[in-house]
């Protein structure tokens, strides 16, 4: 199992320009969720997905879009690169059906520089 | 809605030491608690859950939590801090949905 993988380790993008981040897991796991962490904030939810074609809103969704056509897959979209999405992106998966499976497992990270 | 604070954002503690970690919740059903940790430029790693089964609750590399419904709090403690502990500290509520708060961490130094 190599868990959760996410693409690329780290990233340098200028104002404006787009760009997806990629996450894939083979643990079979219906829930998969985008977070950003950020020095003080701790880790804050931009978008989850409780299978595939479905997909909902986190607490800081604005600027970001997902799609989730497979069960393994959930990109992550930047649309238009801001220096306020200069961050620390992480993805996790975790079965959807047992409250005490609400464990999540995370991915290494992509660190992202919007200059 | 739910939210997780946890009191002091630095810890230092002296190899050998207690190791303290605070974390309170607020959670309008009954949670599911989580402590994470995350080593420099890593992922989060799961120490310990609770899910209801016990109040005190044992994870990996010593660690436990204990649940207090009535201070709302999920302290994480290891009676003997170890260098290998430096590192970043993560509380988690999950309440009716599965997504996580998390609190705004921990950073553990321990010093030689």
């Amino acid at each position: 199992n190599a868990g959760v993988t996410q693409t690329p380790k780290f990233q340098v993008l200028k104002t404006g320009q787009s760009m997806t981040l990629q996450c894939a897991q083979d643990m079979n796991h219906e829930y998969m969720s985008w977070y950003r962490q950020d020095p003080g904030m701790g880790l804050r939810l931009i978008h989850y997905s409780v299978g595939a074609g479905i997909t909902d809103q986190g607490e800081v969704p604005n600027g970001y879009n997902v799609s989730r056509s497979t069960t393994e897959d959930f990109p992550l979209r930047l649309l238009s690169a801001a220096p306020s999405q200069t961050s620390v992106y992480f993805c996790a998966s975790s079965y959807a059906q047992q409250p005490s499976s609400y464990e999540q497992y995370f991915g290494p990270g992509t660190r992202l520089t919007v200059t | 809605a739910q939210s997780v604070t946890q009191l002091g954002s630095h810890v230092s503690v002296s190899e050998g030491a207690l190791v303290l970690l605070r974390c309170n919740y607020s959670s309008s059903v009954p949670p599911y608690l989580f402590w994470y940790v995350q080593y420099p430029n890593q992922g989060l790693q799961l120490l310990l859950k609770y899910t209801s089964a016990a109040t005190l609750v044992k994870g990996i590399n010593g660690f436990e939590a204990e649940f207090k419904k009535s201070e709302t709090s999920f302290h994480l403690t290891k009676p003997s801090a170890h260098m290998s502990d430096a590192a970043e500290y993560f509380c988690a509520v999950s309440g009716s949905a599965r997504q996580l708060t998390f609190g705004s961490g921990t950073q553990l130094t321990v010093l030689p």
